[in-house]
């Protein structure tokens, strides 16, 4: 049960290059998130799925795009990368009744745009 | 307001002594608060979490405190490990709707042996 993966786990970008995050889950779970961990910042949420096909933003969306068209995969896009970007990002996922276990994070994808 | 106060930043704590961390929330819409532990190079995993209806809640070493008149909450851990050294971050959602989490921006522990 390999649970939340995400790849690549490092990226570096040039100013203006895109690129995509995938977020891959195997636990059935409905809802889908990314965040980006910046420090002194905590997580803040960019978009994210409450199932197959539905996308939403969060507090931080501007210059990112999400699609989920399989319930499984959740990615993130960058589309013309910016030195403000530069952060961790990590995809989590959750039941719908968030109870007990609560979201399953990724590992991590370590972005830097110079 | 949507925020979590997370309070402190940092915190140096002796070896098998008590580790205090303190999250204040605006938002009385709020009805979920999980805490949750991030060791360097891994993602956040659920420590504990409570429900506004209780006002206390137990896992081993790991105690949440809740007050919902001062809209705040803590997260206590006992005779603390160098193995609880993470960083630890509050946080706070609202219905089963969608299920996000306002989180903290973190407190950095580090127990000293």
């Amino acid at each position: 049960n390999a649970g939340v993966t995400q790849t690549p786990k490092f990226r570096v970008l040039k100013t203006g290059q895109s690129m995509t995050l995938l977020c891959a889950q195997d636990m059935n779970h409905e809802y889908m998130y990314w965040y980006r961990q910046d420090p002194g910042m905590g997580l803040r949420l960019i978009h994210y799925s409450v199932g197959e096909g539905t996308t939403a933003k969060g507090e931080v969306p501007d210059g990112y795009n999400v699609s989920r068209l399989k319930k499984q995969n959740f990615l993130l896009g960058l589309e013309s990368a910016a030195p403000s970007q530069t952060s961790v990002y990590f995809c989590a996922s959750s039941l719908r009744l968030q109870g007990t276990y609560g979201y399953t994070f990724g590992s991590g994808t370590r972005l830097t745009v110079v | 307001q949507q925020q979590v106060k997370q309070s402190p930043q940092s915190l140096i704590v002796q070896k098998g002594g008590i580790s205090i961390i303190n999250c204040a929330y605006e938002n009385t819409a709020f009805d979920y608060f999980p805490w949750y532990q991030q060791f360097p190079g891994k993602g956040p995993a659920l420590l504990i979490a409570i429900r506004p209806d209780v006002s206390e809640k137990k896992e081993g070493r790991f105690t949440i405190s809740f007050n919902k008149s001062a809209k705040q909450f803590s997260l206590h851990i006992m005779d603390s490990q160098p193995g609880d050294s993470a960083t630890y971050f509050c946080a706070a959602s609202m219905g089963s709707a969608t299920n996000k989490l306002i989180f903290g921006t973190g407190t950095l522990l580090a127990v000293q042996p």
